[in-house]
């Protein structure tokens, strides 16, 4: 089945210390997302991609990164992880029209020691 | 900027039992408007979308949706809950290059 792949689904680190989530697809959509979701809060838009250009929200902090080395996958790079970066990060992706329908990943659980 | 409001975060009813989630936005463009769940470990998948046309809308499941422009709502509705309807809904607004969620309603049924 086509779908979005997030690894690793939980993933531990050390404050400060720098890590990246993962994000692969197989619908070959165009335009891939990153969003935060802290408990109980509304998903958070950090970034996305339309192909290889990068739009960055205006609140993400620069501690965010994001890398997208092809069609099939996207990276979310965290410099120095703080307690309050521990979210759920999610992956999604859609067809170029972005009012279509968004594809999401299983998730990614970041905690923070 | 766009917003959208969900309230009764937490929602506890009984199979059989009818459902209203409600949705309210704020938004001054076209609106294209979403409602996702999420069920228990799985990924958040969409449940039924309004970009125009008639403002009642079927999603999957036997949910549906009424769009009502003057009052900016989308409310979510299902007359008769099963157990496997426990999930978390989020109503979803497209504007401004992104789609921004609610908060969220946990919805738990009672078998």
């Amino acid at each position: 089945d086509a779908m979005v792949i997030q690894n690793p689904r939980y993933q531990v680190t050390q404050f400060g210390k720098p890590v990246t989530l993962s994000c692969s697809q197989t619908l070959n959509h165009n335009v891939m997302y990153w969003y935060q979701q802290k408990s109980s809060q509304a998903p958070k838009l950090l970034f996305h991609y339309y192909d290889k250009d990068f739009n960055n929200e205006a609140d993400t902090p620069d501690n965010f990164q994001s890398r997208r080395p092809n069609t099939s996958f996207c990276f979310l790079d965290i410099r120095s992880p703080g307690l309050g970066d521990a979210a759920m990060y999610l992956c999604a992706t859609s067809r170029p029209s972005g009012a279509d329908t968004q594809y999401f990943g299983p998730g990614t659980r970041l905690t923070v020691l | 900027a766009q917003s959208v409001s969900q309230h009764n975060h937490h929602v506890i009813l009984s199979e059989a039992a009818s459902l209203e989630l409600g949705c309210n936005y704020s938004y001054g463009g076209t609106v294209n408007l979403f409602w996702y769940v999420q069920y228990p470990g799985q990924h958040l998948q969409l449940l039924l979308k309004y970009f125009s046309g008639d403002p009642l809308v079927k999603g999957i499941k036997g949910f549906e949706a009424e769009f009502i422009k003057s009052k900016f709502s989308f409310n979510l509705r299902k007359p008769s809950v099963q157990w496997s309807d426990t999930a978390e809904y989020f109503c979803a607004l497209y504007g401004n290059n992104r789609l921004a969620f609610g908060k969220g309603n946990q919805v738990v049924v009672i078998p």
